[in-house]
């Protein structure tokens, strides 16, 4: 079953604007954690946040996570063409050992 | 060696054929996944790997068989798989279980399957 659900977006923008896309989930969690795919290929793991944190910085990304709403948002600054991709959170779910994808946002950033 | 490494890259198939998925890694995880994604669609768990142990099985078709002969492989075989099982596989791992750890999948690139 999926935990973690986004906003069904897709996004288009201009390099160096912002991206901001939102992730919804139904139970509690351990942490959630942020992906990219590239082109339908692996998944590259990009953050991590903690149940008990509420916003984490890893160079151009912004997660906040309010456990109240049961919801995330990451944001990308300056986005770059690089940055096009799909988007997925996964919560990794108190009790199991799984690690359950919500369904992604696709960014696209036009150069 | 931060990678997991997964063979063959494209597979095509028959509803006959009998075939084998391949994942590697060498970082120590002890923890390893199979997902199966739709085009458009999220990555969905299939089986997970506990120190060798097969530890969730996510009520997958028998047609799809896991196998972890150590703790840095990981197989999938296949067999009489319908047309509708084709999709991206991803392999992943964990250093340990994503719960109790607080931490990273890492995935692979993914077997790219057709069944005709």
């Amino acid at each position: 079953s999926q935990q973690g659900e986004e906003d069904p977006q897709a996004l288009s923008i201009q390099e160096g604007e912002n991206a901001t896309m939102n992730c919804s989930y139904k139970t509690s969690i351990n942490n959630l954690q942020w992906y990219r795919q590239n082109s339908g290929r692996g998944l590259v793991h990009l953050i991590l946040i903690r149940s008990n944190e509420r916003e984490k910085h890893s160079g151009r990304l912004r997660v906040t996570l309010d456990t109240s709403k049961k919801s995330s948002s990451l944001l990308i600054t300056a986005s770059r063409a690089a940055d096009t991709a799909s988007y997925f959170c996964a919560t990794a779910v108190r009790g199991n050992n799984r690690l359950a994808f919500g369904k992604g946002n696709q960014v696209v950033v036009i150069p | 060696d931060t990678e997991v490494t997964q063979t063959p890259k494209h597979l095509v198939m028959g509803m006959t054929n009998k075939k084998s998925l391949k994942c590697e890694q060498h970082m120590g995880h002890r923890a390893m996944y199979w997902y199966k994604q739709k085009a458009k669609k999220p990555p969905e768990l299939m089986f997970v790997y506990s120190y060798e142990k097969l530890s969730i099985n996510e009520s997958v078709p028998s047609r799809f068989s896991p196998e972890c002969p150590n703790s840095s492989l990981l197989n999938l075989h296949l067999h009489a798989l319908q047309p509708e099982d084709s999709a991206l596989y991803l392999c992943a791992s964990s250093q340990t279980g994503l719960v109790k750890g607080n931490t990273e999948a890492f995935f692979g690139q993914g077997t790219r399957l057709t069944v005709v």
